[in-house]
């Protein structure tokens, strides 16, 4: 059964910076582009990044461009998501998602339950 | 505002046929990228609905079902039932942005 779980979210001053964490069980992880989306609560989605099987294919939205990392350790099977300068936008709920192959191009055909992180003073 | 575009909102009652609506560009629909389609259930994370335009996954109920043709796709629910109340989102790939995108998502309700 293919089971991801984020950690790491939590209330973080502006312009902190906060590292996300996505545990991902019941695939071959390293054959599988890995994705974070977020959602304001009570709005709509939004792609933040994506990461390639090997690291050597990287994406971000405009809106977290220069200021958010995603990495991944393929001998632990996590990907991560490091966020600096955050702004009270960036407040949202954090999505980890499985690419449904190693391209990028495709669907998510897999979700973690999310996790909160809130941008307040 | 989305890239790609949906209603806000569509209802239906009942045992009725619905369908829900996304417009895309050159840039992803028109390129030749696939939309893919997905269930949010009030409080929980999204659920892959259709892929690859018309493809539903094992247990999704052949009740839904999904189809696109040039910059436009669908979203179709027949037999409409209270629990297809939810947030439904188009996806694609956009080629000028280099990543994915989402409709702003549609709120079925069920009358």
């Amino acid at each position: 059964e293919v089971q991801l779980v984020e950690s790491g979210g939590t209330l973080v001053q502006p312009g902190r910076s906060l590292r996300l964490s996505c545990a991902a069980s019941g695939f071959i992880f390293n054959d599988y582009v890995m994705n974070w989306v977020r959602q304001v609560p009570g709005k709509g989605l939004e792609w933040v990044s994506a990461i390639s099987w090997n690291s050597g294919r990287i994406g971000y939205a405009d809106s977290v461009k220069g200021r958010f990392t995603i990495s991944r350790d393929n001998a632990k099977n996590s990907v991560y998501l490091q966020m600096t300068s955050l702004r009270a936008e960036d407040t949202a709920i954090y999505y980890c998602a499985k690419g449904h192959d190693s391209s990028g191009y495709g669907y998510f055909d897999y979700w973690g339950q999310g996790t909160l992180v809130t941008v307040s003073s | 505002q989305s890239v790609l575009t949906q209603p806000p909102s569509v209802s239906g009652a009942p045992g009725q046929r619905v369908t829900i609506s996304c417009t895309g560009s050159s840039s992803n629909f028109g390129t030749g990228y696939d939309v893919h389609w997905y269930q949010q259930l009030p409080g929980t994370a999204p659920k892959l609905l259709i892929y690859g335009n018309s493809n539903r996954p094992s247990g999704v109920p052949d009740r839904f079902s999904g189809s696109k043709s040039g910059t436009s796709a669908s979203l179709a629910i027949t037999g409409l039932q209270a629990e297809d109340e939810a947030d439904y989102y188009c996806q694609s790939y956009d080629f000028s942005l280099s990543g994915s995108v989402f409709g702003g998502g549609t709120k079925l309700t069920v009358l």
